[in-house]
This record gives C-alpha cells, structure tokens and sequence, in this order.
C-alpha cells in the first residue's frame, strides 16, 4: 500500500523560500503512470493545485504561481520536493502530497493517494 | 485560470439525497470528462470519491454518483447518513496540462 508523507519546517519567514518534501513509502516513485504533486489549502478554505512532476522530470505548474514554485524529484530517496519562493502570508496553509493517475492507471487523471498534510504558516 | 464554482454550504435530513453542482467554463469542466470528486472530513486529508466524471474508485460506497451536463458537474449522495458529513471538493481538468478546483462545498446532515 502506497503512503505518502510531508515534511519540512512549518514556520517560514516572509520573502524567505519554502521548502517541504514528500516520501514515497510501500511503492516505486520510479513506477511511472503517475504524476506526483502538491496541493495547499489555506484555513477554512477550499484545496489549490501548486503543481506535479511525472518520473520521466517533467513538471506541470498552477499558472498562477509558476514564477514561484520548482517541484523536483529524487528517486534515489524516493521523494519528490516543493520549493516556493517569495513567501508572503497568503502562502499560509496546509500543503498536501498527492498522487495523481495519468491515462494508463486506474483511477485516472484523480488524486488517489494523499500524504496527511503538512502546516505551514509564514511568519515574521 | 479561476476556481470552480461550488456552492458554500448544502444540507438534508439522513435519508434523503443531495446534489452539489460545480461549475466551471468550457476550457476545464465542459471540455474533458475528467472531473474528480473528493471528500474531507474535518483535520483529514482528503480521499477520492469520483472520477472520470462518474466513475467510483474500488470501495466507495454506491451511494455516491457523478455526472456532468455542459459546464457544470454535480455529485449526488444518496441515501445520506450522520458519516457523509463532510467537506467535497471538485476538480477538473483544465487544458495545459493543468487542473483547477473548486471552493468546496460543506455538507451538513441535519
């Protein structure tokens, strides 16, 4: 059974860059038919896709926040990473890891794995 | 790229049945039928409910269904129970290689 778990420091300072990592236990990150990404939700609000990169390095980001956010992948550690840059308040929230099926898998194009999410809050 | 539109909050008595809607743009939900459905509950993470518009992840209960007219998607619980009670978040597709979701909507069982 595939599980998945964020970590990284939970309070950032503002302009600083947040950095936070997700391990892949109980399956290949390497697999492939998957594409690996982040998500957040601010407090009492709705989810926000940041962005997601398949095995093969390839990276798809939220156009609102591209300038912003690197996704990388390291499958040696069989974890991928989110850095965002330029923190500001607005990026307070809980960031989630997720797995997301692409056409060959079933479920598809659907998160069908999520890590338990991880508290950031940016802060002078 | 805008948020679906869901609506805040719906309710209804144990029993009955609910439809959330969510509403999008030709460019996410009215053009791909690949919109997925996910419940949370309160301090939890989110888990799949629907996908592919309707389609039901092994292990759902049937009770939960999907479907899509034009721009709008909807999710309906049927049958509804005190454990439905939850948060539901739509998202779609959204061409680019990208997705969008929606605000969420706060399921009340009364």
């Amino acid at each position: 059974q595939v599980q998945l778990q964020e970590s990284g420091p939970g309070l950032e300072k503002p302009s600083q860059t947040l950095s936070l990592s997700c391990t892949v236990s109980g399956g290949s990150i390497s697999s492939g038919g998957y594409y690996w990404s982040w998500i957040r939700q601010p407090a009492g609000k709705g989810l926000e896709w940041i962005g997601r990169i398949y095995t093969s390095g390839s990276t798809n980001y939220n156009p609102s926040l591209k300038s912003r956010v690197t996704i990388s992948v390291d499958t040696s550690k069989n974890q991928f990473s989110l850095k965002l840059s330029s923190v500001t308040a607005a990026d307070t929230a809980v960031y989630y890891c997720a797995r997301y099926g692409s056409h060959t898998v079933d479920p598809d194009r659907a998160f069908d794995i999520w890590g338990q999410g991880t508290m950031v809050t940016v802060s002078s | 790229q805008s948020a679906l539109t869901q609506p805040a909050s719906v309710s209804g008595s144990p029993g009955q049945s609910i439809t959330i809607s969510c509403t999008g743009t030709s460019s996410d939900v009215g053009g791909y039928n690949y919109v997925s459905w996910y419940q949370q509950h309160p301090g939890k993470a989110p888990k799949l409910m629907i996908y592919d518009v309707s389609k039901r992840p092994s292990g759902v209960s049937n009770r939960f269904s999907g479907s899509k007219s034009g721009n709008t998607a909807s999710l309906t619980i049927s049958g509804l129970q005190a454990e439905d009670e939850a948060d539901y978040h739509c998202c779609s597709y959204a061409g680019s290689s990208t997705l969008v979701f929606g605000g969420g909507t706060k399921l009340t069982v009364l």
